[in-house]
């Protein structure tokens, strides 16, 4: 499943298929960028981060995907799990540690 | 260790009470954070602290004070706030925080409040 993050605010998909999180970031000047994920209830989570110098970054199950061209970036989960229910953000920083959020995409993973 | 915790989990308050928010990590970092997050809402940056000292205050209003003890604790205090201040106030600190550098940011759970 897909979502284009700022624009579909929710993805639904079944578990163990692979699932794409879009996010379209506003500054050019934008260096660093990290997914997080936050439960119902709970503080965002740390995910994955990547830099400008970079467009591909991977971890355990994601893979974070940057376009600087199109300003575009991508969190790619493997085999989706019922754990990873929770709303995704994308947070761009341009100037020393100041973050600002994208919109957010609510994942609902089906069992 | 990357946690930081935050105190009370939950707070009802009215609008002529004062109360406090803390906040505390122990990773060594030099930057903290405050963030005020609305339901379905992105966090949005309030305050940022370095080494102990204010560098950002993103037009908050002064009824929110922030405070920065030592370099493990950062306090909110709150005064005469208003019912839509009610929200999840998130703590996040970093290594550090220059203006040409960037550093992973990690939160707390956050402390949910309700103004009445």
């Amino acid at each position: 499943g897909e979502s284009v993050g700022l624009h579909l605010p929710t993805l639904s998909v079944q578990e163990g298929d692979n699932s794409i999180i879009n996010c379209a970031y506003s500054n050019s000047a934008s260096d660093y960028f990290i997914w997080y994920k936050q439960e119902s209830g709970k503080g965002p989570q740390f995910i994955i981060d990547i830099r400008s110098n970079m467009d591909k970054r991977q971890g355990q199950r994601v893979t974070v995907l940057l376009n600087k061209t199109v300003k575009h970036l991508s969190l790619q989960i493997a085999a989706t799990q019922p754990g990873d229910s929770a709303v995704y953000f994308c947070a761009e920083n341009t100037a020393g540690n100041q973050f600002y959020f994208g919109t957010g995409t609510s994942l609902t993973v089906i069992p | 260790d990357t946690e930081v915790t935050q105190t009370p989990k939950h707070l009802v308050m009215g609008m002529t009470n004062k109360k406090s928010l803390k906040c505390e990590q122990h990773m060594g970092h030099r930057a903290m954070y405050w963030y005020k997050q609305k339901a379905k809402k992105p966090p949005e940056l309030m305050f940022v602290y370095s080494y102990e000292k204010l560098s950002i205050n993103e037009s908050v209003p002064s009824r929110f004070s922030p405070e920065c003890p030592n370099s493990s604790l950062l306090n909110l205090h709150l005064h005469a706030l208003q019912p839509e201040d009610s929200a999840l106030y998130l703590c996040a600190s970093s290594q550090d925080y220059r203006l040409h550098s960037s550093y992973e940011q990690y939160f707390g759970p956050g402390t949910r409040l309700t103004v009445t």
